[in-house]
């Protein structure tokens, strides 16, 4: 398995509600990201694990609370979120060292109403 | 900020070759550069990456100068499925075993019928 997949793919959400972004992958890769990305821009990093551990929050506001339950998963819980949210949220995972950098994940497209 | 520049367009004839440019004049010495390419709303997809070498893979080739601090991506036989936008990338070591991937804005490669 040399993918890495990432649940539900569309996602439409009111500003009240919670909801979660789901991420997996099968390598045994043990550094797991997300990034964000708005419409025509570049994807922008949020947080990083690695070893299941955070190692990086990009001082992402407390509405997006990432967990990694175990080395092949990552969330990403949503809370009041508001409409400029709204955006392609990408899961990537890495090895390490001297590899094929990250396998990005095919992103869940987020819409806040 | 992001550690590259590139040009923001290009075009490449059908079946030509395609060379995309990037600087990345402030590159460390153990720092990777990465090329990874995005198609519309897809997540981005891995080309190949390089430290001081030369590379070909099967898709495409990386030619890094003697000095590091340009690269060129070669497609050999551009095709309209190359359409995308390209991201010239330097990764940077961000602790145990994960690697920081920052996106510049890229190149929109057009590949012209």
């Amino acid at each position: 398995d040399t993918e890495v997949t990432q649940t539900p793919k569309h996602l439409v959400m009111g500003m009240t509600n919670k909801k979660s972004l789901k991420c997996e992958q099968h390598m045994g890769h043990r550094a797991m990201y997300w990034y964000k990305q708005k419409a025509k821009k570049p994807p922008e990093l949020m947080f990083v694990y690695s070893y299941e551990k955070l190692s990086i929050n990009e001082s992402v506001p407390s509405r997006f609370s990432p967990e990694c339950p175990n080395s092949s998963l990552l969330n990403l819980h949503l809370h009041a979120l508001q409409p400029e949210d709204s955006a392609l949220y990408l899961c990537a995972s890495s090895q390490g060292f001297d590899d094929y950098g990250y396998t990005f994940g095919s992103g869940t497209r987020l819409t806040v109403v | 900020d992001a550690k590259t520049t590139q040009p923001t367009s290009m075009d490449c004839a059908e079946g030509r070759a395609a060379n995309l440019p990037c600087n990345h004049s402030t590159i460390s010495g153990n720092e990777y550069v990465y090329w990874y390419r995005q198609i519309h709303s897809q997540g981005p997809q891995y080309i190949i990456h390089g430290l001081k070498n030369n590379e070909t893979n099967e898709m495409a080739s990386l030619i890094i100068t003697e000095d590091r601090k340009s690269s060129t991506l070669i497609l050999p036989h551009a095709t309209l499925r190359d359409t995308a936008v390209y991201y010239c990338i330097v990764s940077s070591y961000s602790g145990a075993g994960s690697y920081q991937l920052t996106f510049g804005k890229g190149t929109k490669l057009s590949v012209i019928p």
